[in-house]
């Protein structure tokens, strides 16, 4: 069991530049998820996969930011034309298709908007 | 509505034992989860408790969940320096196909040796 795996583990970006981070689920879990961390906060709900399908997406996913499973294995989240607000934590979690299966968590991305 | 909250900080003594409180808004929770989060790193899951149950004990932790209150709390027997990090309450809600999870702020144990 290798964990959920996120890249890139740092980056930092101008305003106005995209962004791309990678997340590689524990390779059994069908479902994939996407949390944003601010400083001081706990992580919030972006969106949820299952599989290839994009089931929920929350209100904090605006029209900027775009996440895809193409495969049903590895996501990425895009972030375009960043802007200062955007400066978080980034966490995938995965977890087995079972209500009763927990979610666990990869190291994050942390994105620093100059 | 869904909200969790937590109180934010939590100071013991090495040997004690330290207990964390969480209470959560949402009736139809069906998990509530227990996480640790190190500087920079991501989120380790502790253990988690079914909402039908009242009492899970796993090692030093010992979860307590009352529903009517809707109050759960995290014990730590015998505290270490390497449990300071931040504690992380989250509940499952019924109802949602996702099984999102909705997060506390977190608690930050300090350890003092």
């Amino acid at each position: 069991d290798t964990g959920v795996s996120q890249d890139p583990r740092h980056k930092i970006t101008k305003r106005g530049q995209n962004v791309t981070f990678r997340c590689d689920p524990i390779s059994e879990h069908n479902r994939l998820y996407w949390y944003r961390q601010t400083l001081g906060q706990g992580p919030e709900f972006l969106t949820y996969f299952q599989n290839e399908a994009q089931l929920e997406k929350s209100r904090l996913l605006s029209d900027r930011f775009s996440a895809e499973r193409p495969k049903g294995s590895f996501s990425t989240l895009e972030i375009q034309r960043t802007e200062q607000g955007d400066s978080a934590m980034y966490l995938c979690a995965s977890s087995g298709q079972y209500s009763n299966q927990p979610q666990h968590f990869g190291d994050g991305t942390r994105l620093s908007i100059l | 509505g869904e909200d969790v909250e937590q109180s934010l900080f939590l100071s013991v003594r090495e040997g004690d034992s330290s207990v964390i409180n969480c209470t959560y808004t949402d009736s139809s929770s069906t998990y509530l989860y227990w996480y640790k989060q190190e500087p920079g790193a991501g989120l380790q899951l502790l253990t988690y408790i079914f909402s039908n149950m009242d009492m899970k004990q796993d090692q030093r932790l010992t979860v307590l969940l009352n529903k009517k209150d809707k109050h759960l709390s995290l014990r730590i027997a015998d505290t270490q320096t390497g449990d300071s990090a931040i504690y992380f309450c989250a509940e499952k809600v019924l109802g949602n196909q996702g099984g999102k999870l909705i997060f506390g702020q977190g608690t930050e144990l300090s350890v003092k040796p």
